[in-house]
């Protein structure tokens, strides 16, 4: 079983708002990963986390708070988004060498 | 600089054979991944590749030089569903993946 969860599926939310995306792997893998991804361009990196600790952060504006409460799950914070923060969010899990992907979540801001 | 490229769109026959190519240079290699995204989906993996040569899984086979920092993705007996982009990944010294632009593979009847 390959299997990341991801919700909720959509999201449309206002400048204003606070929203969390909500990311599930039950296959004991150690590392977790927040990909964003615009269309027609591949996913970048915006987070890492390796044994529930947060090991890598691309520079993400602050307004991106990544949490992974256990092994099993990782969230994504989200406040006072722009409107060019829209796109697609990917989580990922891998135990050593292969990442595999959730289905995402389309994230609109008006 | 870390740079991976590939062909940015593709055009084939249903039942045919493709090969969709990448070429890499980045700091440090610790394997090569493909992976199949089709429009408004996650991305799926295919194949991985750490040492020279072919890795045969079904219709799909993927081939790795490390020498010409060269791979390729075979896809064979081409059906209407391998419509996709398909993205090359190269994960460096730092363990971390590069991504490939990805090639949009256009599958014609």
């Amino acid at each position: 079983d390959t299997e990341v969860t991801q919700t909720p599926k959509h999201l449309v939310m206002g400048m204003t708002n606070k929203k969390s995306l909500k990311c599930e792997q039950h296959m004991g893998h150690r590392a977790m990963y927040w990909y964003k991804q615009k269309a027609k361009k591949p996913p970048e990196l915006m987070f890492v986390y390796s044994y529930e600790k947060l090991s890598i952060n691309e520079s993400v504006p602050s307004r991106f708070s990544p949490e992974c409460p256990n092994s099993s799950l990782l969230n994504l914070h989200l406040h006072a988004l722009q409107p060019e923060d829209s796109a697609l969010y990917l989580c990922a899990s891998s135990r050593v060498d292969t990442q595999y992907f959730g289905p995402g979540t389309r994230l609109t801001v008006l | 600089g870390q740079n991976i490229d590939q062909p940015t769109e593709m055009t084939a026959t249903e039942g045919a054979i493709v090969q969709i190519n990448c070429t890499y240079q980045t700091s440090g290699f610790n394997g090569l991944f493909w992976y199949q995204q089709h429009a408004g989906e996650a991305p799926t993996f295919l194949s991985y590749n750490v040492l020279d040569g072919l890795e045969e899984k079904g219709r799909f086979s993927s081939f790795l030089s490390r020498s010409k920092g060269y791979s390729y993705l075979l896809l064979k007996e081409l059906q209407m569903k391998d419509s996709a982009s398909y993205l090359c990944a190269v994960r460096d010294s730092n363990y971390q993946l590069i991504w490939g632009a990805g090639t949009k593979l256009i599958i014609k009847p």
